[in-house]
């Protein structure tokens, strides 16, 4: 089936860990998206990048990294300098300068213990 | 910087009724998108309006956009329990694939 897998699920991190989130697509889109979501919170872009080897810097990008080697997967590292990292983490991807709609992953739930 | 409002922030209507959340945003664009998103899952795709004028409806939701005033509503008619959820509208920023999302409206619907 087509879509965006985001994994883990559930993701439990020490403090001064760092922690790297997947997302991967198969949709073959060019877009990709990563946003943080707070409780009872709106979405914050962290990154997004638009072509393979290319990604620019969201609003709140301090403290996050992401690499696109591949078309299909934008893997986004959470580092220890990431003060409050506790967060729903949502990765999307869309056609890219088409107009069409961005998809998204079921989400990863990271927990600073 | 693209900044993206909505409101109500949180509306909470009775069975039957109806109401609009509203969406504005402070920079060009012609592009807009309507998600749905319920208590711990991810969001869900409504609508694409992309062009001024435009009108998308679904069931009892009703989208529009009107780039010039830089506002989009959503019209819920004759709410049911089932449209319980959190709205949120998103705004491409033009030629650049941004995708900033407003601030949510939770809807609460009751008997």
């Amino acid at each position: 089936d087509g879509g965006i897998t985001q994994s883990p699920k559930y993701l439990f991190r020490k403090e001064g860990q760092n922690v790297t989130l997947s997302c991967e697509q198969n949709l073959n889109h060019d877009a990709m998206y990563w946003y943080r979501q707070d409780p009872g919170q709106g979405l914050r872009l962290i990154y997004y990048s638009q072509i393979v080897n290319d990604f620019q810097k969201g609003d709140i990008a301090e403290g996050y990294s992401v690499s696109r080697e591949k078309k299909e997967s934008f893997p986004l590292t959470v580092t220890s300098a990431q003060k409050n990292p506790t967060a729903f983490y949502l990765c999307a991807s869309s056609i890219g300068g088409s107009g069409t709609e961005a998809f998204f992953g079921q989400g990863t739930r990271l927990t600073v213990v | 910087e693209l900044k993206v409002e909505q409101n109500p922030l949180f509306l909470s209507m009775q069975e039957g009724k109806n109401y609009t959340i509203y969406c504005n945003y402070s920079t060009t664009s012609d592009r807009l998108y309507w998600y749905r998103q319920d208590p711990g899952k991810s969001l869900e795709s409504l609508f694409v309006l992309l062009s001024n004028g435009a009108v998308k409806q679904e069931g009892r939701l009703m989208a529009s956009l009107d780039t010039k005033a830089r506002l989009s509503t959503l019209h819920i008619t004759a709410a049911v329990h089932d449209l319980s959820a959190t709205y949120f509208c998103a705004v491409d920023m033009s030629g650049t694939d941004k995708l900033i999302f407003g601030t949510g409206t939770r809807l609460q619907v009751f008997p």
